[in-house]
């Protein structure tokens, strides 16, 4: 089951920020929040992962809310290439194995 | 590349036959996955591989659905009388498995067409 919701789609103008939302109300405290995105026809691309801070990476910035029941992941500055279904993970440690639970995502579109 | 591999990258078959994909992790990574994605949903999990530890199948939808991991890297998802609801692509990750920060890295898939 997945852990998250996120909206279905969302658009962007190219050149601004886009920011995308994800609830997770259910997380745990030691259960680690990632972020995918996955471009038509080929598999999913890691963005970015955090646990409590907020991260930033080349790519995108995560920032988390203090109480973990939300988090946005915030591309700076949209392009047509950051066109993608963009899914929000919280991976769950069961016995053994990290689970990623992937949901049906964002589909994001950048408009020029 | 040093990436997640997968074969074939397409596979049209017959109805009621069976069908072998195949998936070579990054080397050294100890944690292999399968998903399934049918066309337009999220991702579906369906088997993970740990080390030498037993596999966990709990998302293996039904007992025509098989994978094996071969001296803890190469995996193969053996699917038997297919039917034209797996038409899918199947999605292999894998990753280094640490207990913190952990990221799984995917493959380009194999997209299985059942006829």
């Amino acid at each position: 089951d997945a852990k998250t919701t996120q909206p279905t789609s969302m658009d962007c103008a190219e050149g601004r920020a886009a920011n995308l939302p994800c609830n997770h109300s259910t997380i745990s405290g030691n259960e680690y929040v990632y972020w995918y995105r996955q471009i038509h026809s080929q598999g999913p691309q890691y963005i970015i992962h955090g646990l409590k801070n907020n991260e930033t990476n080349e790519m995108a910035s995560l920032i988390i809310t203090e109480d973990r029941k939300s988090s946005t992941l915030i591309l700076p500055h949209a392009t047509l290439r950051d066109t993608a279904v963009y899914y929000c993970i919280v991976r769950v440690r069961i016995s053994i194995a990290n689970q990623f639970y992937f949901g049906t995502g964002t589909s994001l579109t950048v408009i020029p | 590349g040093a990436g997640v591999s997968q074969s074939p990258s397409n596979k049209v078959t017959e109805k009621g036959k069976d069908v072998e994909l195949r998936c070579d992790p990054i080397s050294g990574h100890t944690a292999l996955y399968w998903y399934r994605q049918s066309l337009g949903q999220g991702l579906e999990f369906l088997i993970y591989f740990q080390g030498n530890s037993a596999p966990d199948k709990s998302g293996l939808p039904s007992d025509r659905f098989s994978a094996e991991r071969t001296g803890g890297s190469v995996s193969t998802l053996t699917i038997q009388r297919t039917q034209q609801e797996d038409s899918a692509v199947y999605l292999c990750a894998s990753s280094l498995d640490r207990n913190s920060g952990n990221t799984i890295y995917f493959g380009e898939g194999s997209w299985l067409t059942v006829v």
